[in-house]
């Protein structure tokens, strides 16, 4: 079974720019969640979404959104882009369940994103 | 609120010798926890995960965890290093109902021959 999907693997944009992020779940996972890593803050939770619903959303400003597809596969936008937005931008994919919690999420390579 | 503390940012051991990883944990309800391992330039990959089945949790590549209510923490393991086993390692917790994980701040293993 194919594992997690992220497209591009590497970015680069300028201050004021936007960009988005694509995340193909493995097949059959219908929740996709992002996170954020950078030296400075380490992982940071960014939103999850199941079923084309944003079901929890991290402490990020408002130039940061997602959204989930039929297909269950995802996107996220960052607009306006700042310096400190350059990090690793990770999805994870998982089987959706009721208790939610304890279902493993499997970890795509990352989406290195760079802002001069 | 939940919150992990992993405490050495960095640990160095020989080839051969005892891993110990430490994460400490709080969480106001039943937590289910997990150790990920990522390796330069890749996403994470799960090494063992807790949920209350058991308090001993074995994972891949001879790595295990206890958890430890009274201590509130799950210390990770494995009796004898390899070189491929340096990586960073994250301890993160997540909660009933909600899968988003918070993660430690990461500990680094490094392994000398």
């Amino acid at each position: 079974k194919a594992g997690v999907t992220q497209t591009p693997r590497y970015l680069i944009k300028t201050r004021g720019q936007q960009v988005t992020l694509s995340c193909s779940p493995i097949s059959g996972h219908r929740s996709v969640s992002w996170y954020q890593q950078t030296p400075g803050q380490g992982l940071q939770f960014l939103f999850e979404y199941f079923s084309e619903t944003q079901r929890n959303k991290g402490n990020f400003p408002g130039r940061f959104s997602g959204r989930q597809f039929s297909n269950s596969r995802s996107e996220m936008n960052v607009s306006t882009l700042e310096l400190g937005d350059s990090a690793l931008y990770l999805c994870a994919s998982s089987l959706f369940s009721p208790s939610g919690g304890d279902n493993e999420q499997f970890f795509g390579p990352g989406t290195r994103l760079t802002v001069l | 609120a939940q919150s992990v503390t992993q405490l050495g940012s960095h640990v160095s051991v020989s080839e051969g010798a005892l891993v110990l990883l430490r994460c400490n944990y709080s969480s106001s309800v039943p937590p289910y926890l997990f150790w990920y391992v990522q390796y330069p330039n890749q996403g994470l990959q799960l090494l063992l995960k807790y949920t209350s089945a058991a308090t001993l949790v074995k994972g891949i590549n001879g790595f295990e965890a206890e958890f430890k209510k009274s201590e509130t923490s799950f210390h990770l393991t494995k009796p004898s290093a390899h070189m491929s086993d340096a990586a960073e390692y994250f301890c993160a917790v997540s909660i009933t109902g909600r899968r988003a994980l918070t993660f430690g701040s990461g500990t680094r293993l490094q392994v000398q021959p």
